[in-house]
């Protein structure tokens, strides 16, 4: 089972340019989200969506933009990059909780700004 | 906003012995879920286990188990019979079960475990 799968895994990007994050998962999942993990800060809710064609802001939206076209797909977009973004993202995705609470996670991406 | 707070950045156990990571939370609402993830060295979340706030019984997996006290809001995680394999960062999570909103994982800032041999 593949479960959440994330591209790239790692990527190195210079300062004002953009890339996009792509996030896969084949379990019917009508929640994802996007989060990034930083030292000693956990994970931090970047952006979310509860269906297809539907996005929300999280906790640290800016420099960030979301789309979700496919309910199998959520991409999480950087329109130019900056060093403050260099961090681990992770996607992950669920049923909403009536259906199933746990969250599934990808394996992350490591992304770096110079 | 409901909030996690791990209190203790990290711990050490020694092999064979057992451990527990706290955790306490905040929050207005009566129905949520609660979890404890595992992030080895790899980075990749692992879910080790979790809990509906309206069962008043801890769940259990294994060597893992809870000790899950609503009224006081906290949730701490018991390691039984520590391994190696068990050494990794440890985030308690929340997650509202409220229809209509995110519903979306509120985590703590972690704990780095370290299992001595």
């Amino acid at each position: 089972n593949a479960g959440v799968t994330q591209t790239p895994k790692f990527r190195v990007l210079k300062t004002g340019q953009s890339m996009t994050l792509l996030c896969a998962q084949d379990m019917n999942h009508e929640y994802m989200y996007w989060y990034r993990q930083d030292p000693g800060m956990g994970l931090r809710l970047i952006h979310y969506s509860v269906g297809e064609g539907t996005t929300a802001k999280g906790e640290v939206p800016d420099g960030y933009n979301v789309s979700r076209l496919k309910k199998q797909n959520f991409l999480l977009g950087l329109e130019s990059a900056a060093p403050s973004q260099t961090s681990v993202y992770f996607c992950a995705s669920s049923y909403r909780p009536v259906a199933g609470n746990t969250i599934y996670f990808g394996e992350g991406s490591w992304l770096t700004v110079v | 906003a409901q909030t996690v707070t791990q209190s203790q950045p990290e711990m050490s156990v020694q092999e064979a012995e057992t451990v527990t990571l706290s955790c306490t939370y905040d929050t207005s609402e009566s129905d949520y879920y609660l979890f404890w993830y595992k992030q080895p060295p790899s980075r990749q979340m692992i879910l080790v286990i979790r809990q509906e706030a309206y069962k008043q019984q801890n769940a259990t997996e294994n060597r893992f188990s809870v000790n899950f006290q609503k009224a006081a809001k906290s949730f701490s995680l018991k390691i039984s019979d520590s391994q190696l394999g068990d050494a990794a960062m440890y985030f308690c999570a929340y997650r509202s079960a409220n229809r209509g909103g995110s519903e979306k994982l509120v985590f703590g800032k972690g704990m780095k475990l370290t299992v001595n041999p």
